[in-house]
């Protein structure tokens, strides 16, 4: 059964990173691709990027030049930094497998961006 | 970007009715368009994908068709566990958009 969990600050300063892992466990992060999506609050879902386990990678226009998706096979994690961070990028962060239709979610992780 | 169109945005039903969602792509997408279901505080969970494949393990009252650009979600009859919000998701181009919901409520 696979399982992904988000972990990571959930508070974060404006103009800061914000920075999220997303640990794997039952798959090997070195079969698939992975994804980030996030939902600001009371609001729809939003793609953010994906990675490829060998490191290629993916991401949405609008947050491409803030955004590095990476992975760490050695860890079977993947991480999310998003740089300059405004209220605008508050939401709640999932981590996931595959890069379209997915069925592996995880829980996801609300950050929130405040000072 | 592809943008999708969902209507209702919300909808008021009973146990038992018949409940259909429609989505809009602003251009083709072909087949790749993928349906999700959503309850508070949960990830989405998939429900259809390629249009009209259901995910196994979903129940058979859920059903898509459609192609191009327009799209449907249906619900034959619905029970109290599907109340809740639907996206659906383009796939055809990059970036992956979604709808921006439709939240089926109790009537």
């Amino acid at each position: 059964q696979v399982q992904l969990q988000e972990s990571g600050p959930g508070l974060v300063k404006p103009s800061e990173t914000l920075s999220l892992t997303c640990t794997v466990s039952g798959d090997s992060i070195s079969s698939y691709y992975w994804s980030w999506i996030r939902q600001p609050p009371g609001k729809g879902l939003e793609w953010i990027g994906y990675i490829y386990y060998t490191g290629s990678t993916s991401y949405n226009p609008s947050l491409k030049s803030r955004v590095t998706i990476s992975v760490d096979t050695s860890k079977n994690e993947f991480s999310l930094n998003l740089t300059s961070v405004t209220a605008a990028d508050t939401a709640v962060y999932f981590c996931a497998r595959d890069r379209k239709h997915i069925v592996y979610w995880g829980q996801g992780t609300l950050v929130s961006v405040s000072s | 970007d592809i943008q999708l169109t969902q209507s209702p945005s919300f909808l008021s039903a009973s146990v038992g009715d018949r409940v259909t969602i429609t989505c809009r792509a602003s251009q083709g997408i072909s087949s790749y368009l993928a349906w999700y279901q959503q309850k508070p505080g949960k990830a989405p969970k998939l429900l259809i994908y390629a249009a009209s494949t259901l995910q196994s393990g979903v129940p058979s009252r859920f059903s898509g068709s459609g192609s191009g650009t327009d799209f449907t979600l249906t619900i034959s009859s619905l029970q109290p566990e599907d109340f809740a919000t639907y996206y659906c998701q383009q796939l055809y181009s990059s970036p992956q958009t979604f709808g921006q919901g439709t939240k089926v409520e109790v009537k």
